[in-house]
């Protein structure tokens, strides 16, 4: 089955900074790969995602690039901010069974001020 | 548009009892998903439905656990009876349909077995 590796495990920025996190995953059918953030004691949130025929996507502070040959994928955040304090995950799916997802291990982000 | 609905949102309990989560999905999404997240770890998937109907059951410790849909909205998960090691969040989500969309997460039920 799939496997998906994040790093890393926790990072640590100065506000302002830029944060990235790297995720490589095993099956070369996964097609769609969206990342989660988890507040403290709180649900896990789509912030982006990305499809296989894409290489880049960005929405503002946040960006995700892919690469299928490597198998990896990695999130972007500039500028970074007191509230993107949080654990991201990222996940990858076939989109067969149903979007099956397999999540990562996590990466808890501290962004000081 | 309301969001995943799930309860109750804590349970304490002895390991051998039983235990049972509720979910209420977005309303109109075919697809709901219960995940385990155990403290520090990534959302693992242990069912999925489509409606009604298992799409996935392979990560599901069926001798501990079941899941039911049975009108294809609200589904419960039940663990009888519950090991120490099934402390975690049980997470529901769901999606619009079966294909690669966006899977929207309930807030989880927080289990401590003792």
């Amino acid at each position: 089955g799939e496997n998906v590796e994040q790093h890393p495990s926790t990072l640590s920025v100065q506000e302002g900074d830029s944060a990235v996190i790297k995720c490589t995953y095993s099956d070369s059918a996964s097609n769609y790969f969206p990342w989660y953030k988890q507040e403290l004691g709180k649900r896990p949130q789509l912030i982006i995602d990305i499809r296989s025929n894409v290489g880049e996507k960005k929405d503002q502070r946040i960006a995700v690039t892919l690469n299928k040959t490597a198998k990896h994928f990695s999130l972007h955040i500039t500028e970074t901010q007191p509230e993107d304090s949080a654990v991201y995950f990222c996940a990858a799916s076939t989109g067969a069974a149903g979007n099956k997802l397999t999540f990562g291990g996590g990466t808890r982000v501290l962004v000081k001020p | 548009e309301a969001g995943v609905a799930q309860s109750p949102r804590y349970k304490i309990i002895e390991k051998r009892q039983s235990v049972a989560f509720w979910c209420n999905p977005i309303s109109g999404h075919a697809t709901l998903y219960w995940y385990q997240q155990i403290l520090g770890q990534g959302p693992k998937l242990l069912i999925q439905f489509q409606n009604n109907g298992v799409v996935d059951d392979s990560q599901l410790p069926k001798d501990r656990f079941s899941a039911e849909r049975l009108k294809g909205v609200d589904s419960t998960l039940k663990i009888q009876p519950a090991k120490l090691e099934d402390s975690a969040v049980y997470l529901c989500a769901s999606s619009l349909d079966e294909g690669v969309g966006t899977q929207y997460f309930g807030p989880g039920t927080r289990l401590l077995v003792l």
